[in-house]
């Protein structure tokens, strides 16, 4: 089974600055997506970002994007520039490929971020 | 566009008491998923459906836990007897395709079972 894992708990920022939250999971399969979704005090689930691994480049998203590392099986987001407005709860999600069974995200237990004034 | 409709956000119920979660998915989407998010066991995935037909609903509790797709623009997750461990957000959540495309999440339904 697949796990993932972000070994921050909490995170706190200053507003305008860079942080990263580390994400890191556990497969034994070649091909699959990864995501980072949002969580804030709503409690709305919100898409930041994905990644196809068999893509080599990094995604990005305006002021959001990751350092995708296969090998290392390491999927941190970068926030450049933090608002006020990302304070959240972020959770990283992995996908295998393929449908049937294998059509869902497996989530970790994410990080709060708080971004500071 | 209109998002993952989600009804009712917030329920208080009595213990025993029967609950119905509802959602309607994004119109066009054909893969509709039912998760579960509280404190202890983060977020997990209950059933998940794929046109109208449920494919994987290993993660259902127990026999108190039941969902249905009767179309594909509706979908309930019961729940009968309710339990307090029940207390939890139940998300729904929908996808226009079967393998790799982003899940989009409702709002959620906050459950509070007394």
């Amino acid at each position: 089974a697949q796990t993932v894992t972000q070994s921050q708990p909490e995170m706190s920022v200053q507003e305008a600055e860079t942080v990263t939250l580390s994400c890191t999971y556990d497969t034994s399969e070649n091909n699959y997506y990864l995501f980072w979704y949002k969580q804030p005090p709503s409690r709305q689930m919100i898409l930041v970002i994905r990644q196809e691994a068999y893509k080599q480049q990094n995604a990005t998203e305006n002021r959001f994007s990751v350092n995708f590392q296969k090998a290392a099986k390491s999927f941190s987001l970068k926030i450049s520039d933090s608002q006020l407005g990302d304070t959240a709860m972020y959770f990283c999600a992995f996908m295998k490929q393929g449908g049937g069974s294998n059509y869902k995200l497996t989530f970790g237990k994410g990080t709060l971020l708080t971004v500071n004034p | 566009d209109a998002g993952v409709i989600q009804s009712p956000r917030h329920e208080v119920t009595e213990m025993g008491q029967e609950v119905t979660l509802r959602c309607k998915p994004i119109s066009g989407h054909n893969s509709l998923f039912w998760y579960r998010q509280t404190m202890m066991r983060g977020l997990e995935l209950l059933i998940y459906f794929n046109n109208n037909v449920p494919i994987d609903d290993s993660g259902m509790p127990e026999d108190r836990f039941s969902a249905k797709m009767p179309n594909a623009s509706f979908s309930t997750l019961k729940i009968q007897p309710s339990e307090p461990r029940d207390s939890a957000v139940y998300f729904c959540a929908s996808s226009p395709g079967y393998s790799g495309n982003t899940i989009y999440f409702g709002e959620g339904s906050w459950l509070t079972v007394v």
